[in-house]
């Protein structure tokens, strides 16, 4: 079982729609929870950065940290076709510095 | 402010030879690690330097090294390439060591022949 499981889609929505992107992980060490966007060969870009459980919002974005479940998640809102990317979600345990990454979600916004 | 910046951007390789990337942090960063993102298995960390000493390492064999230069810049070596050797290898760099937060550079697409 990898520490960090997460559904490489493809996922595709119209544009506007709510989009909602999850990760699930076993180690409970984890504190620290990540989400990247990466677009085709290119390098991923950190969106959203939270620590132990909680929400946090930025624009559009929304991360969710639920540490009891185990689960983590990112919705868009408003979803434009410059979303069309993979969203990689990541995590790190306290002063562990290595970063343990989902496999990556590809998400497609129609216009 | 610059981001993080590594070259070259592309390399070509034969199996058993010997490559170098490099990578520059972000201005007043002096942590730099070193991801594998390998077709069909993710990314997966390889290194991290900070302060010009290695302090962890990935699940890589030995002729995957590297090193840190007092400016903070890094080198990644790769001795007797392999063909799953072939992969986009990413450098990150972060304000201090133990703060999380690791922005990436644009990467380096090695292929091995």
């Amino acid at each position: 079982q990898k520490e960090v499981e997460q559904d490489p889609g493809p996922l595709s929505v119209p544009e506007g729609a709510i989009v909602s992107l999850n990760c699930t992980y076993s180690n409970s060490a984890f504190q620290y929870f990540m989400w990247y966007r990466q677009y085709s060969r290119k390098g991923p870009e950190l969106l959203m950065y939270t620590y132990s459980s909680g929400n946090k919002e930025d624009g559009r974005f929304t991360a969710q940290v639920d540490k009891s479940s185990k689960y983590i998640s990112l919705f868009i809102r408003d979803s434009q076709p410059s979303d069309s990317a993979t969203y990689l979600c990541a995590m790190s345990m306290e002063y562990g510095n290595k970063l343990v990454f989902g496999a990556g979600t590809i998400l497609r916004v129609k216009s | 402010e610059a981001g993080v910046t590594q070259s070259p951007t592309h390399l070509i390789k034969t199996r058993g030879q010997q490559v170098t990337l490099r990578c520059s942090p972000i201005s007043g960063h002096t942590s730099v690690y070193w991801y594998q993102q390998a077709l069909g298995l993710g990314l997966q960390f390889l290194l991290w330097y900070d302060e010009g000493e290695e302090r962890n390492r990935g699940n890589f064999p030995p002729r995957f090294s590297g090193r840190q230069f007092p400016n903070y810049s890094s080198e990644l070596n790769v001795n007797a390439l392999e063909l799953e050797d072939s992969a986009l290898y990413l450098c990150a760099s972060s304000l201090v060591a133990g703060l999380n937060e690791q922005f990436f550079g644009p990467g380096t697409r090695l292929t091995v022949l």
